[in-house]
Formats: structure tokens, sequence, C-alpha cells
């Protein structure tokens, strides 16, 4: 059972280089949602999905974009990395839109470090 | 807006000793609540939740009951063991899907 794929585990950028992380699922999950985690900050949103072709901002957009063609597929860009993107990013999905009460299935990571 | 506020870490217990990380939040309408657990080098991972007000979520020991007039969700675990040391991430949940996340808890158990 996959559940949620990140791909890479690891990455060193140089600033102004771009990237793309990937995220995939195989549960045929509606939401997915990308956040970055910061020591002392916990998670942050960055951007979501509720569906192919749709997608919206989180707490901190700024930086990075997001498509959605499929409903497997979450990729995250970043046009031009800056140090201040080095963090710990978590792809994530649940399996619907609008309830509550749904938990959030969390892929391993992806550790980035822009020098 | 939304916020959870967790109590800071980090916290360091014996073994067999008892476990409370505080966490309260700030929320319009009626969110669920859950405790999400991180192991070294992994993804978070659902601990336990709750989805309305009385409620309590229980799981490896661990509960946490969410308390709409005091606005909290703490957790709890009578004795707690190496292997639960981990970082614990309260956090609540909205329409759409969204989370909202405390800074974590650092816990570790010493034998």
């Amino acid at each position: 059972n996959a559940g949620v794929t990140q791909t890479p585990k690891f990455q060193v950028l140089k600033t102004g280089q771009s990237m793309t992380l990937q995220c995939a699922q195989d549960m045929n999950h509606e939401y997915m949602s990308w956040y970055r985690q910061d020591p002392g900050m916990g998670l942050r949103l960055i951007h979501y999905s509720v569906g192919a072709g749709i997608t919206d901002q989180g707490e901190v957009p700024n930086g990075y974009n997001v498509s959605r063609s499929t409903t497997e597929d979450f990729p995250l860009r970043l046009l031009s990395a800056a140090p201040s993107q080095t963090s710990v990013y978590f792809c994530a999905s649940s399996p619907g839109t609008l309830a509550t009460n749904e938990k959030l299935f969390f892929g391993s990571g992806t550790q980035l470090s822009v020098l | 807006g939304d916020s959870v506020t967790q109590m800071e870490g980090p916290v360091t217990l014996s073994e067999e000793a008892f476990l409370t990380i505080n966490c309260t939040y700030t929320a319009t309408g009626y969110p669920s609540l859950f405790w999400y657990v991180q192991y070294p080098g992994e993804g978070l991972q659902l601990l336990l939740k709750a989805t309305k007000a009385d409620d309590k979520g229980s799981n490896k020991g661990f509960e946490a009951t969410y308390r709409k007039e005091t606005t909290s969700f703490h957790l709890e675990k009578g004795s707690v063991q190496v292997s639960d040391s981990a970082v614990y991430f309260c956090a609540l949940g909205t329409n759409a899907g969204k989370s909202t996340f405390g800074d974590g808890t650092t816990l570790t158990v010493k034998p």
C-alpha cells in the first residue's frame, strides 16, 4: 500500500534554481495539500486542492506554484529558490472536501536546503 | 482566524511516568480536533481524534477529550514508554479539509 508518495526525499539547491517536488497518492483522494515544517513553527499550509483542476492558496503561498491536472498528482514548484525556503515539505491528502472530521494522510517528507 | 496553541517543549520523562501535553484552540464553527504523532524521519500520522464536544479520542493508551467550554484538547497517557518518544501535534480540522496545526511538542522518554 503506497499511500502518499513524495520524491525526492532530500534536495540541495542553489539560490535562484528551480525545481518541482513530486507528490502522488493512490487512494483516489479528492483533497491534497502541501505543508512546510520549520522548527518552532509547526506545519504551515502552502497550497491545497479540493479536486482535479482546482487549487487555492494557503497560509504561506509566496514563491510556490501548484497545479492539479489529475486526481493522483499534486506537484509543488519552486520557480526561483531562496534560502528562506529551506524547510521540510510534506504532502497530505484526505478522502473528501467538506467534512471536518477527516484525517490527513501524510507523505514521508522532502528535506530541502537552499544555499 | 483559526489557531492552535500547544504547550512548549521539549518534554523529557522517565519510562512509566504520566504524560500531559496541553492544547487549546480558537476556531469559528465546530471543528474536529486531532492529535498527530511524528516519529523521527517520518511523516505525521493520526494518533486520535474527536469530532464534537465531550467526545473522547483514544489510541495506544493515549486519550484526549474535546472540551468546548475551555476550548481544549489535552493529550494524556498514564504510563509512557521509550517508544512514545516523538513529536506530537495538536490540530483542528475545518471545512474543505484544511487543518491548522500547533507548533508541536517533542517528547523524549528515558529508560
